[in-house]
C-alpha cells in the first residue's frame, strides 16, 4: 500500500528565505509524485508533477521538486519565498487501484507560513 | 478558477439529516473525486467515479453514497449526520482515471452540522 509522509505540519519561514517542504512516501510500484497547493479558502491546486523522465519538476511560480528514488523523498523547494506564498502544500502518490484506475494519496499537509 | 464547480458553499444543518453536496466536472473531463477535509484527520479521500461507473473506495462511510449522472456531474449525498461529519468536501475532476492525470479541484462545499 502507498503512503505519503509530511513530517512538518508547520513551517514558519521569513520573506525571502529559502525554504524546503519535505516529503517522504511508500510505493510497492514506480510512482507519480504530486505537490498540490491550497490557498487560504480555496481548492487544492497543482503545483507540479513528477512522471518520469527528469527527476527535477519545476513550476512556473518557482518552485521545484527533486524526485529521489533511494531515499523515497520528493521535498519541495524554493530559493526566496513570497507572501503569497502562504498557504498548505500537500505531497501526494499515485498508485493503480484493482480496476485500473488511478488512486491518489495525499499528505496531511505543511502549512507554509512566510513571515514579513 | 479551475472549471470545476461546488454547490452549495455553505451548508449549516441539524444532527440526523440528510443532504446532498453537487459537483460539476471541467468540460471534457469524465472522472469526479470526493474528498474530505477536516483538522483532525486531514484530506481524506471519499470516492471516484469514471463516465457514470463507481471506480475506487476510500474512506466512505455507509451513511454516505455518491452517483455520476449522464451529464457528468456527481452528487454526493451524506444522511443520518454527525457532529463529527461537520467538514470541507472537495470535488475534483480529471480527464481520465489513468495514473498520472491532474486534477482539478473545485472550491469547497462546508458542512455545518449543528
Amino acid at each position: 500500500a502507498q503512503s505519503v509522509t509530511q513530517l512538518d505540519s508547520q513551517v514558519p519561514v521569513f520573506e525571502e528565505a529559502p525554504v524546503e517542504l519535505r516529503c517522504n512516501y511508500s510505493s510497492s510500484v514506480s510512482v507519480y509524485l504530486f505537490w498540490y497547493v491550497q490557498y487560504p479558502n480555496q481548492g487544492l491546486q497543482l503545483l507540479l508533477k513528477y512522471l518520469s523522465g527528469s527527476t527535477l519538476v519545476e513550476s512556473i511560480n518557482g518552485f521545484e521538486a527533486e524526485f529521489n528514488k533511494s531515499q523515497t523523498s520528493f521535498h519541495l523547494r524554493k530559493p526566496s519565498v513570497h507572501i503569497s506564498d502562504t498557504a498548505e502544500y500537500f505531497c501526494a502518490v499515485s498508485d493503480i487501484n484493482s480496476g485500473g484506475y488511478q488512486k491518489v494519496t495525499f499528505g496531511t499537509g505543511t502549512k507554509l507560513q512566510v513571515i514579513p | 478558477d479551475s472549471g470545476v464547480t461546488q454547490t452549495p458553499k455553505h451548508l449549516i444543518t441539524a444532527t440526523g439529516q440528510r443532504v446532498t453536496l453537487r459537483c460539476s466536472p471541467r468540460s471534457g473531463d469524465l472522472s469526479v473525486y470526493w474528498y474530505q477535509q477536516s483538522l483532525d484527520q486531514g484530506l481524506q479521500f471519499l470516492i471516484q467515479y469514471y463516465n457514470g461507473e463507481e471506480r475506487a473506495k476510500g474512506n466512505i462511510l455507509e451513511r454516505f453514497s455518491a452517483q455520476q449522472f449522464p451529464d457528468l456531474h456527481s452528487e454526493l449525498n451524506l444522511s443520518s449526520l454527525e457532529l463529527g461529519d461537520s467538514a470541507l468536501y472537495f470535488c475534483a475532476s480529471s480527464v481520465g482515471g489513468a495514473r498520472g492525470d491532474t486534477q482539478y479541484f473545485g472550491p469547497g462545499t462546508r458542512l455545518t452540522v449543528l
